[in-house]
């Protein structure tokens, strides 16, 4: 089966680091997608793993484990504007798989 | 660019009612995806296209969904007959290319439905 697990909500202070975790049991692996959903809003996209390691994009940071499933979303020097709902999604058999999604707020 | 453009944004119907959704992609992009995100669900694949030919359908919940994309640039989403259940709201999302390599799909800003 095809499972995605991330936590339902989390909270952080402004300027603060939070880190957002992703679990997943896929029947294929070609990649795993971070997106962010501002409510009301589409998804859009964030970063890309498909190696094993860390991927940096500015105030963000995405790491990958392939051999234990795992990835996470570091998001550094907090904003009020991150609070939002951030998406994992496993590539599997050429289809996007996502977890339920975090619901991340940000607190001054 | 406009991006993804799906219509209508909001949609209010009584269950039984045939509901349509549009899509239309960005010019370029072979390949359009429809999802459907629930609380309880997160973000669903209903179903894709690769240069207007369905690939994967295998979400799609039942015979009472159906979608088509007659051109590159235009695809529908039929709901017949709807029901309470199917309240959600429905994205499209396209991307120019979808193989062995990243490529991010980029989202429309979605059709929320309610069905009473």
């Amino acid at each position: 089966g095809q499972n995605i697990d991330q936590p339902t909500e989390m909270t952080a202070t402004e300027g603060a680091i939070v880190q957002i975790n992703c679990t997943y049991q896929t029947s294929g692996f070609n990649g795993l997608f971070w997106y962010q959903q501002h409510a009301g809003e589409a998804p859009t996209f964030l970063s890309y793993n498909v190696l094993d390691g860390l991927e940096e994009k500015g105030r963000f940071s995405s790491f990958l484990s392939r051999s234990k499933g795992y990835s996470y979303l570091l998001l550094k020097e907090l904003q009020m504007k991150d609070s939002a709902s951030y998406l994992c999604a496993v590539r599997s058999e050429d289809k996007l798989i996502f977890g339920t999604g975090t619901r991340l707020q940000v607190f001054p | 660019d406009a991006g993804v453009i799906q219509s209508p944004r909001h949609e209010v119907t009584e269950m039984g009612q045939e509901v349509t959704l549009r899509c239309k992609p960005i010019s370029g992009h072979d390949y359009l995806f429809w999802y459907r995100q629930t609380m309880m669900r997160g973000l669903e694949l209903l179903i894709y296209f690769n240069n207007n030919v369905p690939i994967d359908d295998s979400g799609m919940p039942e015979d009472r969904f159906s979608a088509k994309m007659p051109n590159a640039s235009f695809s529908t989403l039929k709901i017949q007959p709807s029901e309470p259940r199917d309240s959600a709201v429905y994205f499209c999302a396209s991307t120019p290319i979808w193989g062995y390599s990243y490529n991010e799909q980029f989202f429309g800003p979605g059709t929320r439905l309610t069905v009473l």
